[in-house]
């Protein structure tokens, strides 16, 4: 069964300790796999899309990697202003030729001034 | 540029009343998705656009959720004798193509159903 599963479900770190987020994902004819960030109230934003083992992309603070199984999001030296949900995706081909995005449930990261 | 807007923000619906979510993609984006969003949950995917063709639905919890996209750009979700589980935050998002890339979201329109 297609699925993502994020960990941790909540993270709180003081400004500047740096961390990382995991994303561990099954899914078949993987396309490309999504970071987002959601703040309260609003809908999620883009942050990096990953297409293929090996590919990382850097904004500022973060930095996103892939491998065959599971995506890391890493955040350097946070600030409270990074603090929000971040979310995972995975786009899958379905044999019917259209695509499938499945979203984890997201880590809470709140980070401390 | 105009992002995706969704209207209304907010729906407070009576048991068993009808209800329709508009969504504003971003102009001349080919690609446009509905999704369900519970509290503290991922968004669920509900349904999948390209252009005006409606090419996957296999999310749509019911027969009582219809989307529609008539011209190939505005679209209304529609949710007919709503039922208090259908409360939750509904996300429309728009991307370019059919290749795989970035979904740009709107703010979503909170239901709430009593």
């Amino acid at each position: 069964e297609d699925q993502v599963t994020q960990s941790p479900e909540a993270l709180r770190l003081q400004e500047g300790e740096s961390s990382s987020l995991n994303c561990s994902y099954t899914v078949s004819g993987l396309r490309g796999l999504f970071w987002y960030r959601q703040d309260p109230g609003k809908g999620p934003e883009f942050l990096f899309t990953l297409y293929s083992a090996g590919e990382e992309k850097e904004k500022e603070r973060l930095k996103a990697t892939l491998t065959k199984k599971e995506s890391f999001l890493h955040i350097t030296a946070p600030k409270p202003e990074d603090s929000a949900t971040y979310l995972c995706a995975v786009q899958g081909l379905l044999t019917s030729g259209t695509y499938k995005y499945i979203f984890g449930t997201g880590t809470r990261l709140k980070v401390l001034a | 540029g105009a992002g995706v807007s969704q209207s209304p923000r907010y729906k407070v619906a009576k048991r068993g009343q009808d209800v329709a979510l508009r969504c504003d993609p971003i102009s001349g984006h080919v690609s446009l998705f509905w999704y369900q969003q519970a509290l503290g949950q991922g968004p669920e995917f509900l349904t999948y656009f390209q252009n005006e063709a409606q090419l996957d639905k296999s999310g749509l919890p019911s027969d009582r959720f219809f989307a529609e996209r008539p011209e190939g750009s505005v679209s209304t979700l529609k949710i007919q004798r709503t039922q208090q589980e259908d409360s939750a935050v509904y996300l429309c998002a728009s991307s370019p193509g059919d290749r795989p890339n970035e979904q740009f979201f709107g703010p979503g329109t909170r239901l709430t159903v009593l």
